[in-house]
């Protein structure tokens, strides 16, 4: 059960900005929201998390509407190396332990071309 | 950088042979995971840890077992091999406690092909 849905993929051109959506209706008020993404045949690799507050890394930025249902993840200038599958995901809490469990869902295929 | 490192990229092995993947992370982080990754189905949590010598199965763990007898170490066990666990198997590692300490790290993968 991966809690969010995103699209299955989205193209953008080099040197523009890509923007992710992701929805998570369903998210309660403590789980925060995570950014992965995976080039092809590696691991995936942490972009971002917030809860509530937008975020901003050397990465990208994440935009959380004020209601938590959804997110935006930017890619402020993307470039071919941006090229991978980006997943949105929700951290769910494992009973009697603060390990977070992650559901990675299908992800969103981003093509970024020149 | 936090460096989770899988001891093959690629393997292949024969239905019915004992098949050892092992991970290994250099930031002293408590949680360790081993997922698989199939086309279509995303990435599968087979068996995590919290702690040395424990361990809790994810929501795939049948044909699997796993050991972790140092902290550092997380080896996932296929008893006997067979051709459905073909697949691409992802170790991971986190800090633990607070969330930003949940923050997963993964290895570059091992490509599993059982004949």
């Amino acid at each position: 059960d991966a809690k969010t849905t995103q699209p299955t993929s989205m193209d953008c051109a080099e040197g523009r900005a890509a923007n992710l959506p992701c929805n998570h209706s369903t998210i309660s008020g403590n789980e925060y929201v995570y950014w992965y993404r995976q080039i092809h045949s590696q691991g995936p690799q942490y972009i971002i998390h917030g809860l509530k507050n937008n975020e901003t890394n050397e990465m990208a930025s994440l935009i959380i509407t004020e209601d938590r249902k959804s997110s935006t993840l930017i890619l402020p200038h993307a470039t071919l190396r941006d090229t991978a599958v980006y997943y949105c995901i929700v951290r769910v809490a494992v009973r009697g332990s603060t390990l977070g469990r992650l559901y990675f869902g299908r992800g969103t295929q981003l093509t970024v071309w020149p | 950088d936090v460096k989770v490192t899988q001891s093959s990229r690629y393997l292949v092995k024969r239905t019915g042979e004992k098949v050892f993947l092992e991970c290994v992370q250099d930031m002293d982080h408590e949680n360790m995971f081993w997922y698989r990754q199939d086309p279509g189905l995303g990435l599968r949590l087979i068996y995590f840890s919290y702690d040395v010598k424990m361990k809790e199965k994810g929501d795939i763990p049948e044909g699997y077992s796993v050991s972790r007898e140092k902290k550092e170490r997380f080896s996932l066990i296929l008893e006997s091999a067979s051709t459905n666990q073909t697949s691409m198997y992802l170790c991971a590692s986190s800090l633990g406690g607070g969330v930003a300490k949940n923050i997963q790290y993964f290895g570059a993968g091992t490509r599993l092909s059982v004949l």
